[in-house]
């Protein structure tokens, strides 16, 4: 099964910060990975597919790189309703795993 | 605009079965290219993927699970099931269905559904 490790598991930044999030996959996943957000109560959404591919009506202030283990997921510019929990999810050999997830807040 | 809906009992006891449904609108669970999935989330915890059925009829499923669970759909009814047997404490969750799309992300899913396991 492949494993997936996210850091940091939380982090706490002012409005307008640059967020980085990375994603390890424990092995390659060449560039199977998407980013997801997720508010309490409510069911996550897709951001980023294929590692650096914006999903249809995503602000563009999020953004996402990699390939094969290693990704990052960024947000240039925090906003107030960025608050959320942000998971990464891999999908390799007709199976998905998500990461931990990271929470970030507002500081 | 594709919508998914779970239904299904809130609370199941411990050693039977759970079973849910999801209903499609906006689009067909028989359209060529799409999985249909459940995934879930303990209270306070990550996400797990518990399978799909692909538009074909095809299934696949969580190596840590698959005993346990069957997923299988209605076509002319446009929806999709889980069944989880055997359920334990650790089953609680809340379980949501979503559509899976081209290199295996989920672009559509319900609001998702608490079952609680429990006597």
């Amino acid at each position: 099964d492949i494993q997936m490790t996210q850091s940091p598991s939380s982090l706490s930044a002012s409005v307008g910060d640059r967020v980085t999030i990375t994603c390890q996959a424990s092995q390659d996943i060449r560039n199977y990975l998407n980013w997801y957000q997720q508010k309490p109560g409510i069911a996550p959404k897709l951001l980023i597919y294929d590692a650096s591919n914006l999903e249809t009506g995503v602000s563009s202030r999020f953004s996402g790189s990699g390939s094969g283990t290693d990704f990052t997921f960024t947000i240039s510019s925090l906003q107030p309703e960025d608050i959320a929990t942000y998971y990464c999810q891999q999908y390799n050999t007709l199976s998905f795993t998500f990461g931990p997830g990271t929470k970030v807040d507002i500081k | 605009q594709v919508q998914l809906q779970e239904s299904g009992p809130g609370l199941v006891k411990p050693s039977q079965t759970l079973s849910l449904t999801c209903a499609v609108s906006g689009g067909s669970v028989s359209s060529g290219g799409y999985s249909w999935n459940w995934i879930r989330q303990p209270p306070g915890k990550g996400l797990e993927w518990i399978g799909y059925i692909y538009y074909s009829g095809h299934t696949y499923y969580n190596p840590s699970l698959k005993r346990r669970v069957t997923i299988s759909t209605d076509t002319s009814k446009n929806y999709f099931s889980l069944k989880l047997t055997s359920v334990t404490a650790a089953d609680t969750a809340v379980y949501f269905c979503a559509r899976g799309y081209g290199s295996g992300r989920f672009d559509y899913w319900g609001q998702g559904t608490l079952v609680t396991v429990s006597s």
